[in-house]
């Protein structure tokens, strides 16, 4: 079992602030890392697939980066909103196709 | 286009009873995987479906079966279930490719009294 951390565990932001949270992860045999923003009672989104060492991607406010050398992708929201209030998880796939989800980041945007 | 669809989406079963969810995949997706979350836990890999075969097994013990049809669709089995069994079971799809996004459901809600 690999183990995939992310922190913090919850946090609480007022509207219009930014924040980001971490994904950290073996980095010995990386294949991908993904991103997924799961709101209550809805199925995760998936937000962004990464794969090379320095990747960014952004999807509007929300913006990722990835260090596959050090073993970490951090994922930062600009401005957050309160529709952004959901759990980010993150998920590292290695060899195969078996991903490795983190415990998830559960953000709360406070109006 | 249907996303990946799953049933039902809440259930109680008692101890020792045996149960089956069940999971359309995403149209045109291939490859179906399911993952279990207990309370406070990520999401734990159960195991993988392609091409009617089980392709890959997370560390779950024999108990936790599964099927995959011709059309893709995938069925999963628990029998004699114990109460530690009570989780959110995801269904996620793919296109078979490393790397690929995957698609989940919305989940089955077990609860074993």
């Amino acid at each position: 079992i690999l183990n995939v951390e992310q922190s913090p565990q919850s946090l609480h932001v007022q509207e219009g602030d930014s924040t980001n949270f971490t994904c950290s992860f073996p980095s010995s045999n990386f294949y991908a890392l993904h991103w997924y923003r799961w709101e209550t009672a809805k199925s995760p989104e998936a937000l962004f697939v990464m794969t090379l060492n320095g990747d960014e991607k952004k999807k509007g406010r929300i913006s990722a980066t990835l260090n596959t050398k050090e073993g970490y992708s951090y994922l930062y929201i600009k401005g957050s909103q309160p529709e952004d209030s959901a759990t980010y998880l993150c998920a590292s796939l290695w060899t195969g196709n078996q991903f490795y989800f983190g415990t998830g980041t559960s953000l709360t945007v406070i109006p | 286009d249907a996303g990946v669809t799953q049933s039902p989406t809440h259930l109680i079963k008692t101890r020792g009873q045996q149960v089956t969810l069940r999971c359309s995949p995403k149209s045109g997706h291939d490859t179906v995987s399911w993952y279990q979350q207990a309370l406070g836990q990520g999401p734990q890999f159960i195991f993988q479906y392609y091409e009617e075969e089980e392709r890959q097994r997370g560390n779950f013990p024999d108990r936790f079966s599964g099927h995959q049809f011709p059309n893709y669709s995938s069925e999963l089995n628990v029998n004699a279930l114990l109460l530690g069994d009570s989780a959110l079971y995801l269904c996620a799809s793919s296109v078979t490719a490393p790397g690929n996004t995957i698609y989940f459901g919305e989940g089955s809600w077990l609860t074993v009294v």
